[in-house]
């Protein structure tokens, strides 16, 4: 069965400092590896896909990267703006699991002033 | 414009009622889903749905039942709610390709 681990799940950062999230899989041959944010009330935002290891994608303040078996985010810089939950979920190969993602828990982002 | 729409945003109701969230997308995808995000934060898909026929009906039980009259909207039915329902469902929608699926803002649903 596939499985998604998020850590820490929870990250309290002051304005500026730059930290990682890490997202540990197992899957059955992986068909890509999503990263999306997540602010209260609303629903998850996609941020980024990553397919094969050694991948790395940029937005912002934003960059996602991709080994065998975990993924991470680092977030540089940040700003309060970047307060969120980050989900990550992976998308396994067998055709018979068709688009379905598995996702972690989540880590929780707060950026102070 | 919004590309994925759910209503209603809350449903507040007794046990043993039936109860219907729709969902509609405006994105011209033709795969979508359903997701439970309970109170740990995880979201789990329930159902997926593509050009109107079922692909992934995860062990949920047969009092949900999801109906696709068209491509571009998804429903889901809930008989004999229980408190354990009680939870916030998502509605996505992708191309059904390898690309990501978007998100509807959620249906909060809370049984009294």
């Amino acid at each position: 069965e596939d499985q998604v681990t998020q850590s820490p799940e929870a990250l309290r950062l002051q304005e500026g400092e730059s930290s990682s999230l890490n997202c540990s899989y197992t899957v059955s041959g992986l068909r890509g590896l999503f990263w999306y944010r997540q602010d209260p009330g609303k629903g998850p935002e996609f941020l980024f896909t990553l397919y094969s290891a050694g991948e790395e994608k940029e937005k912002e303040r934003l960059k996602a990267t991709l080994t065998k078996k975990e993924s991470f985010l680092h977030i540089t810089a940040p700003k309060p703006e970047d307060s969120a939950t980050y989900l990550c979920a992976v998308r396994a190969l067998i055709k018979a699991a068709g688009n379905k993602l598995t996702f972690g828990g989540g880590t929780r982002v707060l950026v102070k002033p | 414009d919004t590309a994925v729409s759910q209503t209603p945003k809350y449903l507040v109701t007794q046990m043993g009622n039936d109860k219907s969230i729709k969902c509609e997308q405006n994105l011209g995808h033709d795969t979508m889903y359903w997701y439970k995000q309970d109170s740990k934060k995880f979201l789990k898909i329930m159902f997926s749905y593509n050009n109107k026929e079922l692909i992934i009906n995860e062990t949920v039980p047969n009092r949900f039942s999801p109906k696709s009259p068209d491509k571009a909207h998804l429903n889901l039915h809930i008989n004999s709610l229980e408190l354990g329902d009680s939870a916030v469902y998502f509605c996505a929608s992708s191309t059904g390709q390898n690309q990501p699926q978007h998100f509807g803002d959620g249906t909060r649903l809370s049984i009294l």
